[in-house]
């Protein structure tokens, strides 16, 4: 079964790092990109970022360089979002996505993982 | 970064045609996409590349796009398909995008 299975709930504080997983399963991993894409409580959908799981090549959004690092471990079909330095507005569902072959554009959607920041 | 400009909200009655529109600067040269996100789920890709439908999508769900607007059409909206609707796409230089988001309500 083709799916992204994200790991779960975090609650943190702020100043704190996160790291939240993706792990791929049904299709090649190394054949596609993993985005990023996270959603604050009652927002819209806010693009975070892309990682090649081919040759980890990144490219992040603007507003967050500096505090986002997402990496690949093919050995495990798995991707990871870190997150450095969080603040109350962080506090988001944070959805992992496939990038698709043809276009650039999400296919396939983790569940995603609620990351809760507060002191 | 860059704008897509959806209205906020979008409401008819079942079997009526809802049409959700985007806005960009980019749209003339760029793909629209839309997803689909049900309240607590994630979303769901349902248009792509302007007017493509995804295999498992009905058909009532259709896509076009003129200038610097897509519309993403509803034929005959049903109850099950209230949710929150975005559009995406990318800027002129790769930079990807999405609208504010639409709630459709359907009743």
């Amino acid at each position: 079964q083709v799916q992204l299975v994200q790991s779960g709930a975090e609650v943190k504080k702020p100043g704190a790092s996160v790291k939240v997983s993706c792990k791929a399963s049904g299709y090649t991993f190394t054949s596609y990109g993993i985005s990023w894409v996270r959603q604050a409580p009652g927002q819209g959908l806010e693009w975070m970022g892309w990682i090649s799981a081919y040759n980890g090549n990144t490219n992040y959004a603007q507003k967050l360089q500096g505090r986002v690092t997402m990496t690949t471990d093919t050995s495990t079909s798995t991707a990871y979002m870190e997150l450095r330095s969080l603040r109350s507005d962080d506090t988001a569902v944070f959805y992992c996505a496939r990038v698709a072959v043809t276009g650039w554009y999400f296919d396939l959607w983790g569940r995603g993982t609620l990351v809760t920041v507060s002191s | 970064s860059y704008e897509l400009t959806q209205p906020p909200s979008v409401s008819v009655s079942p079997g009526q045609t809802a049409r959700i529109t985007c806005s960009g600067d980019a749209l003339p040269k760029k793909y629209a996409y839309w997803y689909q996100q049900k309240s607590g789920q994630a979303p769901v890709l349902v248009i792509y590349e302007d007017s493509k439908r995804p295999s498992g999508i009905p058909e009532r769900f259709s896509g076009s796009s003129s200038g610097t607007m897509a519309t993403l059409t509803i034929s005959g909206a049903q109850v099950e398909d209230e949710a929150d609707y975005y559009c995406y796409s990318t800027d002129s230089s790769g930079n990807p995008s999405f609208g504010g988001g639409t709630k459709l309500t359907v009743l």
